[in-house]
């Protein structure tokens, strides 16, 4: 089955360190870019950045850049999205996302979502 | 960063009925325009594509249309499933791609 696999839920505090990831399944990982989409609670969709994974070229949105990492492992067909320090702020639905094809970034497949709570 | 307003923020729609939804760019954004469906606890669905395009395994009854700035998404006939949130996303100027804030169609 094709699909995008995420890690489970997690539950932080202000300061540390987080990774999560997303794991490709049933299709060539390297054939499509992945991206990071949050959602706050209650809130919309906003776009954080996406990776190539054949040679791991990022970008980012201006709002994300600096404060968060996204990385790939394509021997193990995996993304990640990382944060140094977390602050409560980042408490959100947090999902990967593969695009439809190299001129479209609709996003056709989704992972289940991560959810992270930073609290004190 | 190209901004997405949609409208209204609520739609009240009783079952069997026509359901228009509306998302407007604060530039052109040409035909790069996605709407996604959201049900709770579940992530989006890709719906449309390229404005009008519908995805793999959509029901007929889900259209898109517009260009530029102006863009819909009819629901012809609403169905119990089809009672979730909607939202556009732009994919013509980045970065960064940027969704609308959502649209909760709602059972009237």
């Amino acid at each position: 089955e094709v699909q995008l696999v995420q890690s489970g839920e997690v539950v932080k505090k202000p300061g540390e360190s987080l990774r999560i990831s997303c794991k490709g399944a049933g299709y060539n990982f390297t054939n499509s870019w992945i991206s990071w989409v949050r959602q706050m609670p209650g809130k919309g969709l906003e776009w954080m950045g996406r990776i190539d994974p054949r040679d791991s070229y990022t970008d980012y949105s201006p709002s994300f850049q600096g404060h968060v990492l996204i990385s790939t492992d394509k021997s193990i067909n995996t993304a990640y999205l990382q944060w140094r320090s977390l602050k409560t702020s980042d408490t959100a639905m947090y999902f990967c996302a593969r695009r439809l094809g190299m001129a479209t970034d609709a996003f056709e497949m989704w992972g289940q979502g991560t959810l992270v709570t930073v609290s004190s | 960063e190209i901004g997405m307003t949609q409208s209204p923020a609520t739609l009240s729609v009783s079952p069997g009925e026509r359901a228009t939804l509306s998302c407007r760019a604060s530039q052109s954004v040409s035909k790069k325009l996605a709407w996604y469906q959201q049900k709770p606890g579940q992530a989006p669905r890709l719906l449309i594509y390229d404005a009008s395009t519908r995805a793999t395994d959509i029901p007929a009854r889900f259209s898109g249309s517009g260009s530029g700035t102006e863009f819909t998404l009819t629901i012809s006939s609403l169905q119990s499933e089809d009672f979730a949130v909607y939202y556009c996303q732009q994919y013509y100027n980045w970065p960064p791609w940027t969704f609308g804030q959502g649209t909760k169609v709602e059972i009237k």
